[in-house]
């Protein structure tokens, strides 16, 4: 079965600093999808990147980078220059396609708190 | 264009009551999936529906059914509540998953 693991469970850093949010993910499938949302304290869950499991390229986008190594099965999240209004929960997912359904497998999340 | 739309945003029910969420997916959205986050942890997978069929369910117990309309907004409901249905429900709707999942707020569901 699928499984995303996110060991931290919750990171403070200072305004200004560098935040990476680590992710390590289980599948059999050969070919999957990986995601990062972002949860604030309102509750919707909001979508941050979407990454085939064919691109190992990384991605750059603001602040914000991802590193997807397939050797190691990590999708890690990079906030450069952090800012308060990132402080929020962070989920990755893993998309599982089985007998016709697809859905979203998620890890436990990390709580990252930015201090001014 | 409007997101995904649920209502209500909050709910208090009574142990035993029955309760039903709903969800409007984007427009041109024919997939629906309804997701159980209670807190602290990250969202579950309940159903998935497209184009009105089920397509998957998760391992949660036969009380939890849904159903997807003519204009694919959907309905969760949830028999006989016990206190550990209390949780955030989010609903994501997609035009067939792999593009992504666009979540609503979700309805806060709190049984007392």
């Amino acid at each position: 079965a699928q499984k995303v693991t996110q060991a931290q469970t919750e990171i403070s850093v200072v305004e200004k600093e560098d935040v990476t949010l680590d992710c390590v993910y289980e599948t059999r499938d050969t070919t999957y999808y990986l995601f990062w949302y972002k949860q604030p304290p309102s509750g919707e869950l909001v979508f941050l990147i979407r990454r085939n499991s064919f691109d190992e390229q990384n991605e750059i986008s603001g602040r914000y980078s991802w590193n997807f190594q397939k050797s190691t099965s990590s999708f890690n999240f990079t906030i450069t220059a952090s800012q308060v209004v990132d402080s929020a929960v962070y989920f990755c997912a893993l998309s599982e396609t089985q007998g016709g359904s697809e859905k979203l497998v998620f890890g436990k999340g990390t709580k990252l708190t930015v201090n001014p | 264009d409007a997101g995904v739309t649920q209502s209500p945003t909050h709910l208090i029910k009574t142990r035993g009551q029955h309760v039903t969420l709903r969800c409007s997916p984007i427009s041109g959205h024919k997939s629906v999936s309804w997701y159980q986050q209670v807190l602290g942890q990250g969202p579950q997978f309940i159903f998935q529906y497209y184009e009105k069929e089920e397509r998957g369910r998760g391992n949660f117990p036969d009380r939890f059914s849904a159903r997807q309309f003519p204009n694919y907004s959907s309905e969760l409901n949830v028999n006989a509540l016990l206190l550990g249905d209390s949780a955030l429900y989010l609903c994501a709707s997609s035009i067939t998953g792999t593009y992504g999942y666009t979540f609503g707020s979700g309805t806060r569901l709190t049984v007392v």
